[in-house]
């Protein structure tokens, strides 16, 4: 059973444009969380997706940030417009279980680096 | 105030020694995680808590709901334990300490 699986593991883009990050949760897990972590700092939660459903994003920057969760494949973030501040790490976790939380198991992380 | 305060900041120990981090919340929680990450970056899950004791391996963890505390605990440590230890507590949104860094020496 693969754990949870991110790509691309190491991202570079210039100014203005779009990075994509996918997230295969683990196998029978319908529950994806997506987190970014900037440099020397913890992690902060961005948004709370299911199958099709976006179920909490008010973590994630309102504008050039979203997030999808397609009935098929990765659940996927994308970033319009990118800007050096958007450099961090971001982490994928899913679960079998959503409110009351489930155990979390985490992803490599994808490491963005904007130029 | 951070809601969730993680003690020691940085540790280093010898190699066998007992390890505690300890963690303290001020806020409500549903769940306290334990994780851990290493320099390369990736994060474990290394236990999740609502009341009482879990072990795994070498590793405990304690959680005192009245006290708003946890503790976890390495025993017989190794090299390969270094890395940092992060509490979190709450639902999927997680408040994050700061982090412990641990370093076991040889």
């Amino acid at each position: 059973n693969a754990g949870v699986m991110q790509n691309p593991r190491h991202l570079v883009r210039r100014r203005g444009q779009e990075a994509r990050l996918r997230c295969s949760p683990m196998k029978g897990h319908s529950h994806v969380y997506w987190y970014r972590q900037l440099p020397e700092e913890g992690l902060k939660f961005m948004v709370y997706l299911q199958k099709e459903n976006i179920i909490d994003e008010s973590g994630m920057p309102k504008e050039r940030f979203s997030a999808e969760f397609p009935k098929e494949g990765p659940s996927i973030l994308r970033i319009q417009q990118v800007v050096r501040g958007d450099s961090a790490a971001y982490f994928c976790a899913s679960s079998t279980r959503g409110f009351v939380t489930g155990e979390l198991f985490f992803g490599e992380g994808s490491r963005l680096t904007v130029l | 105030k951070n809601e969730v305060e993680q003690s020691p900041q940085n540790l280093t120990a010898q190699e066998g020694e007992f390890i505690t981090i300890n963690c303290s919340y001020s806020v409500g929680i549903s769940a306290l995680h334990w994780l851990q990450q290493h320099p390369g970056g990736g994060i474990v899950s290394l236990f999740m808590l609502s009341s009482g004791k879990k072990k795994h391996g070498r590793l405990i963890a304690t959680i005192n709901i009245q006290e708003k505390h946890s503790s976890l605990h390495i025993t017989a440590s190794h090299p390969r334990d270094s890395a940092v230890y992060i509490c979190a507590v709450g639902d999927y949104q997680l408040i994050w300490g700061a982090g412990t860094k641990l370093i076991i020496k040889p």
